[in-house]
């Protein structure tokens, strides 16, 4: 039969510019998040997490923010720069002993020159 | 490079056969995690080892088993394999630390595809 890809959110953005990608996370019981950068034909990278504790969380150019009440999760990129041109995955577990990661669907972040 | 390493690279093979795909996980690390990763169903958690024992299943085939090895390192096995199959399966690990977060790092991946 056919096979029907996901249908990827797509993110354009002028180099220099920030970068904002959502992510709407489906379970409250979740305590911990991150954000992986994945290339074509590599593994999902690993770039922040934020636990549930916390609604902001800063690294090199990038800043989570988490907020609890409507689930929402979202990285910031400042300054995209062409090499961040990837998919962008957002993932949560669960808290208690549940140690799995459950994926978003993912965001197409394109850098344009 | 994340530390987790994958073998092989690329697999391609037959309807029914059996693979087995191998992982190493980051040195120090006691976790490894299994994921599938196809283009209608995006990143799926097939199964979780820690320091040799099974501690969580996703949603694994009952044609697929997982192991992981004294020296930690895990091997999934595919058998009766079907086109649906064909995917990436990434190997992940974690020093899962109790009470901390336990980020996992991906290796490169397997891709299997099968004819």
């Amino acid at each position: 039969g056919e096979s029907v890809g996901l249908h990827l959110p797509t993110l354009s953005v002028q180099e220099g510019d920030n970068s904002i990608i959502n992510c709407a996370y489906s379970n409250s019981a979740s305590d911990y998040f991150i954000w992986y950068k994945q290339e074509s034909g590599k593994g999902p990278q690993f770039i922040i997490d934020i636990r549930s504790n916390m609604d902001k969380r800063q690294g090199q150019r990038v800043t989570v923010l988490l907020n609890k009440t409507v689930k929402h999760l979202s990285l910031q990129i400042a300054a995209t720069q062409p090499g961040d041109s990837a998919v962008y995955f957002c993932a949560e577990k669960l808290s208690g002993s549940a140690r799995q990661l459950t994926f978003g669907s993912g965001t197409q972040l394109t850098v344009l020159p | 490079d994340s530390g987790v390493t994958q073998t092989p690279k690329h697999l391609i093979t037959a309807t029914g056969q059996r693979v087995t795909l191998r992982c190493s996980p980051r040195s120090g690390d006691l976790s490894v995690y299994w994921y599938q990763q196809s283009l209608d169903q995006g990143l799926q958690f097939l199964i979780h080892y820690y320091n040799g024992e099974e501690r969580a299943k996703g949603n694994i085939l009952e044609r697929f088993s997982a192991q992981q090895f004294p020296d930690l390192h895990s091997e999934l096995n595919l058998s009766s394999l079907e086109l649906g199959d064909s995917a990436l399966y990434f190997c992940a690990s974690s020093a899962l630390w109790r009470g901390g977060t336990d980020t996992q790092y991906f290796g490169p991946g397997t891709r299997l595809t099968v004819l």
